[in-house]
């Protein structure tokens, strides 16, 4: 069974240019998580998706970012203008609601590097 | 404010010993504690995960301690391999709010041959 995967594995953007970072999850997971890891910071939350539904976007830094997940299969997280302070890992992850309240592990992707210049 | 504290942020072990990783939370509404371990390159994967009705959980050389009056939960690897080398994250998540993962500031851990 394929995992989570994410893509690309690196991106170099200059400031003020846009990116799109794609994650698919794994099959049949209709919980999609985003998170990201500024350099020697904790891994933050992003946001949450439930199936095509954002449940929960507390997490995201501001207007310039934007996550979309068409369908409730793969997202997208844009990012548009990138700023400096952008540059971290995003990842992904995905997880099924077994009960009310009750989720499998979150299984995460390899990670998108993103640095902008 | 950091939800999750993790310490020390740097370890270095001999081949054979124990490291031990210490999370404190200060969300009491938390109930689930997994720990991730990650690889260079690769994203977190699970180690292993407690829920705060046990105090301890072992599988294999890997045990989660867990003290639910102190707001703490430790990882204690026992005799550590060179394989151990990654970084471990402690996490915490309230599983009714859709398993939001806050995280720790992640443990570096290097075992030496």
């Amino acid at each position: 069974e394929a995992g989570v995967t994410q893509f690309p594995s690196h991106s170099v953007i200059e400031k003020g240019q846009t990116v799109t970072l794609r994650c698919d999850p794994i099959s049949g997971h209709d919980n999609l998580y985003w998170y990201r890891r500024v350099m020697g910071k904790e891994i933050k939350f992003l946001l949450h998706f439930v199936k095509e539904s954002k449940q929960d976007e507390s997490g995201m830094p501001n207007n310039r970012f934007l996550a979309e997940r068409t369908g409730g299969t793969y997202s997208t997280l844009k990012v548009q203008p990138a700023e400096l302070e952008d540059s971290g890992v995003y990842f992904c992850a995905s997880s099924q609601e077994r009960d009310r309240g009750r989720f499998t592990e979150a299984f995460f992707g390899q990670g998108t590097r993103l640095t902008v210049v | 404010q950091q939800q999750v504290k993790q310490s020390p942020q740097s370890l270095i072990v001999q081949k054979g010993g124990i490291s031990i990783i210490n999370c404190a939370y200060e969300n009491t509404a938390f109930d689930y504690f997994p720990w991730y371990q990650q690889f260079p390159g690769k994203g977190p994967a699970l180690l292993i995960a407690i829920r705060p009705d046990v105090s301890e959980k072992k599988e294999g050389r890997f045990t989660i301690s867990f003290n639910k009056s102190a707001k703490q939960f430790s990882l204690h690897i026992m005799d550590s391999q060179p394989g151990d080398s990654a970084t471990y994250f402690c996490a915490a998540s309230k599983q009714a709010a859709g398993n939001k993962l806050t995280f720790g500031g992640g443990t570096r851990v290097l075992v030496k041959p």
